[in-house]
């Protein structure tokens, strides 16, 4: 069936680094979205991988490994506002996306 | 408008009453989604609709409409809210399908009594 887990929380210290894993199992692939969500507030657009690799973006980076159905997000320079839900989804290459529940990131000075 | 909003912001309902949650985006965006997001689950598919002129069940289509007479808008309906229908809702827009970043609304918080 199709399945993505998340870890629901995570803690980490302001200026360091953390690393959010996702694992899928899903029918179809065709491709894998981060979305960060503050509490109280939409999700918004993180990054998308499609093929096996790293993607850097800023202080954040995305890999892929679609043999293993793994992903993982890499926040670097951590900064408090960085405190929020990261969400992984997957795209089986129709118009709906899998949805994992989320990682809650909480930030410590 | 700039992007994509919603309304109410949040509304209380009684169990058995008609609610139209209301979305409109400015983005000219073929397709559109409604989600539902509830504590400890992930985003939750309700209805989606590809383009203008028609749409689509998602993952939880039961008890919930929804029409997409224009490419602005898509409203979703409950025909007669349960309790169980309290949760968030989300709507959404892309330009085109599922690998296309989607764009989402402030979202609203519906309570079924």
């Amino acid at each position: 069936g199709q399945n993505i887990d998340q870890p629901t929380e995570m803690t980490a210290t302001e200026g360091a680094i953390v690393q959010i894993n996702c694992t899928y199992q899903t029918s179809g692939f065709n491709g894998l979205f981060w979305y960060q969500q503050h509490a109280g507030e939409a999700p918004t657009f993180l990054s998308y991988n499609v093929l096996d690799g790293l993607e850097e973006k800023g202080r954040f980076s995305s890999f892929l490994s679609r043999s293993k159905g793994y992903s993982y997000l890499l926040l670097k320079e951590l900064q408090m506002k960085d405190s929020a839900s990261y969400l992984c989804a997957v795209s089986e290459g129709n118009y709906q996306l899998i949805w994992g529940a989320g990682t809650k990131l909480i930030i410590k000075p | 408008i700039a992007g994509i909003t919603q309304a109410p912001t949040s509304q209380i309902l009684a169990a058995g009453r008609r609610m139209t949650l209301r979305c409109t985006q400015d983005m000219r965006h073929n397709a559109m989604y409604w989600y539902r997001q509830d504590l400890g689950l992930g985003l939750r598919l309700i209805h989606y609709s590809n383009t203008a002129g028609t749409t689509g069940k998602g993952e939880v289509p039961d008890g919930y409409s929804v029409s997409r007479a224009n490419t602005d808008d898509f409203p979703l309906t409950l025909a007669s809210a349960v309790p169980s229908q309290t949760s968030v809702y989300f709507c959404a827009s892309s330009d085109g399908g599922s690998v296309d970043e989607q764009f989402f609304g402030p979202g609203t918080r519906l309570t079924v009594l």
